[in-house]
């Protein structure tokens, strides 16, 4: 059974600040990794999705990487602003069953 | 539809009452995801479709829960006699195919008291 943690459980950092999320899976047989941003009453925004052939993915001031042999990923944010203030969460696509399982999620918070 | 749509937004039921949620897909996606999220959790899968088709139901609470998407469009949620342990936010994805970038809906609030 698919298992992924994500540490810390909430982070409260200075804006300007670059920081790392982290998720790790305990199967590595996975089609992808999708990263979330989830704000309070809102759905869940796609941010970035590797795929398994994948080592890492960008978006502006967002990069994603993938290392599947070791069960992890790391959510890196440049320059952060009070604006990424927010639940993030990372979900795994398993190859075994096309199941996307989520991790709890990391609230961050940045602080103006 | 541009994106992901689910109905009711919020829904306050009595115990021991049925509710049925829905999902509209984006259009022409294939696969169609449920799940439920707790306050401070991550999203816990309940069920999945591919076109009509129910391929997993494996994290259905019990068999009060159950799900259908009989054209491969639409889909409804269904819990019958409601509990207050219910109470969740209610959440449908949907992506092109399978193993694709899954989009969310802004999720249906359920509150049994």
């Amino acid at each position: 059974k698919q298992e992924v943690t994500q540490i810390p459980a909430a982070l409260s950092v200075p804006e300007g600040e670059n920081l790392v999320l982290n998720c790790s899976f305990t199967d590595s047989a996975i089609y992808n990794l999708q990263w979330f941003r989830q704000d309070p009453g809102k759905g869940l925004t796609s941010l970035l999705l590797i795929q398994s052939s994948q080592r890492e993915q960008t978006s502006g001031r967002l990069n994603a990487s993938l290392d599947k042999s070791s069960g992890r990923s790391t959510l890196y944010i440049a320059a952060s602003q009070p604006g990424d203030s927010a639940t993030y969460l990372c979900a795994c696509g398993v190859n075994r069953d096309d199941k996307i399982i989520f991790g709890k999620g990391t609230r961050l918070h940045i602080l103006p | 539809g541009a994106g992901v749509s689910q109905s009711p937004r919020y829904k306050v039921t009595k115990r021991g009452q049925d509710v049925a949620l829905r999902c509209d897909p984006i259009s022409g996606h294939v696969s169609l995801y449920w799940y439920r999220q707790a306050l401070g959790q991550g999203p816990e899968f309940l069920t999945y479709f591919n076109y009509e088709a129910q391929q997993d139901k494996s994290g259905l609470p019990n068999d009060r829960f159950s799900a259908e998407r009989p054209e491969g469009s639409i889909s409804t949620l269904t819990i019958q006699r409601t509990e207050q342990r219910d109470s969740a936010m209610y959440r449908c994805a949907s992506s092109v195919t399978g193993r694709t970038e899954a989009f969310f809906g802004q999720g249906t609030r359920l509150t049994v008291v």
